[in-house]
């Protein structure tokens, strides 16, 4: 079956880190590109970049580039979304998915993160 | 970039109606790249509609999508109980490759 599992939900406080993942099994991650995608409490969906993991390739939203990395580990068959210095604003449910021809076909369950002082 | 605009916002049915959810595009989006997917609450998008016609696997025939250029649609047949929820479309771009989502459109009860 192919999937992707995203690791827990997550509180954090203003300006910590966090990284959360993203671990892809059931097909070869390295020949999909995969996807984050945010979505605020009660709002729509957002794209924020994609990554290709067999050679990193990276892009991102204008309105994402500078606020968050994107990065994968082929070799563990995961992605991962990081944030160097969290605002409360970055209170949302996270999503990442796999990118099929030009849609995204397989989704995970998301992570919720919440930054509050 | 190209900028999605669905509509109506919120949809009011019951259950058999048909329903009809428009996507419009700033500018011509190839039907090779227009998706659509459906959220329920507390659960991630489901890919529904692929190609702007095409059926995702599992996806019921009561689906449909079409349309080209600058106006696509999706078409519920006749509604369950199961598929009032939020729909939303999405295209994709080549140059430079990003994805771009609508603002979604609730199908609620009437």
């Amino acid at each position: 079956e192919v999937q992707l599992v995203q690791s827990g939900a997550e509180v954090k406080k203003p300006g910590e880190s966090l990284k959360i993942s993203c671990k892809g099994s059931g097909y070869s991650f390295t020949s999909y590109w995969i996807g984050w995608v945010r979505q605020m409490p009660g709002k729509g969906l957002e794209w924020m970049g994609i990554i290709y993991p067999g050679d990193s390739d990276t892009r991102y939203s204008p309105s994402f580039q500078g606020q968050v990395t994107i990065s994968a580990d082929k070799s563990i068959s995961t992605a991962y979304l990081q944030w160097s210095s969290l605002k409360a604003s970055d209170t949302a449910m996270y999503y990442c998915a796999r990118l099929g021809q030009n849609e995204l076909d397989v989704w995970g369950q998301g992570t919720t993160v919440t930054v509050s002082s | 970039e190209i900028v999605l605009t669905q509509s109506p916002g919120t949809l009011s049915l019951s259950p058999g109606e048909r329903a009809t959810l428009s996507c419009r595009a700033s500018q011509s989006v190839s039907s090779s790249y227009l998706a659509w997917y459906q959220q329920k609450p507390g659960q991630a998008p489901r890919l529904l509609i692929y190609g702007a016609s095409s059926r995702a696997t599992g996806i019921p025939d009561r689906f449909s999508g079409s349309g080209s250029g600058t106006d696509f649609t999706l078409t519920i047949s006749r509604l369950e109980p199961e598929d009032f929820a939020v729909y939303y479309c999405q295209q994709y771009g080549s140059s430079p490759p990003g994805l771009t989502f609508g603002g979604g459109t609730k199908v609620e009860i009437k």
